[in-house]
């Protein structure tokens, strides 16, 4: 089974505050997705990732950065933290076998406050 | 402009009766994807069905089907048999294509709450 895990469950940040959100896959997969899943807006991808050292905006990339020195991680920076951002971030990964029933597998979630 | 319409915010259903969510979509892409997910209160999103534009026949996995109409752009989950642990947010979304990569638009969900 595919197993994506992500850092915290709960966190609670200050305003201005540097937060890291980090996500490991145990499958070796190729691609890594940063979303924000807010009430009545579905989820929104950030920022998504198709090999080591790639990224790409998504949607709504404002706000933060991303990083991924090795294949199996995939870390979200927020580089000063700012009430808007409080939100559940979902980190999620897929393989690159080409089959379009390719399905993104997520991690459980990390509920991020702002205060 | 919204490619993923969910319209149902909420639905309330009596256990063992069959429920059908909504998905209307819009694309021009004639090769597109549609997936459905589960999101428990635990926040995990749990993959349940595949439908390909392509596919012939409406996608069945258990007791999920999808009700593919692509000349209407719809594209329902149907639950029958409902069950109490069916209660969750339900999320409906494309594959599209950006930057030579895959990528997944979703609907805005549809909370779904079983009656005993």
């Amino acid at each position: 089974d595919v197993k994506v895990t992500q850092s915290s469950r709960y966190l609670v940040k200050r305003t201005g505050e540097k937060v890291f959100l980090e996500c490991v896959q145990d499958m070796d997969h190729e691609n890594m997705f940063w979303y924000r899943q807010d009430p009545g807006l579905g989820l929104r991808l950030i920022y998504f990732s198709y090999d080591v050292k790639m990224k790409e905006k998504g949607d709504i990339p404002e706000g933060y950065s991303v990083s991924r020195e090795k294949k199996e991680r995939f870390s979200l920076i927020l580089e000063s933290a700012s009430t808007n951002q409080t939100s559940m971030y979902l980190c999620a990964s897929r393989g690159s076998g080409g089959a379009s029933t390719d399905t993104q597998y997520f991690g459980p979630g990390t509920r991020l406050t702002v205060l | 402009a919204q490619k993923i319409t969910q319209t149902q915010p909420g639905m309330f259903v009596q256990e063992k009766e069959a429920v059908t969510l909504d998905c209307t979509y819009d694309t021009s892409d004639p090769s597109y994807g549609l997936f459905w997910y589960k999101q428990p209160s635990s926040g995990e999103m749990i993959f349940l069905i595949y439908q390909g534009s392509y596919d012939q026949q409406n996608a069945t996995e258990g007791r999920y089907s999808l009700n593919f109409q692509k000349a209407r752009k719809s594209a329902n989950l149907v639950i029958s048999a409902s069950q109490l642990g069916d209660s969750a947010m339900y999320f409906c979304a494309m594959r599209e294509m950006i930057q030579g990569a895959q990528k997944l638009v979703f609907g805005q969900g549809t909370r779904l709450t079983i009656n005993p």
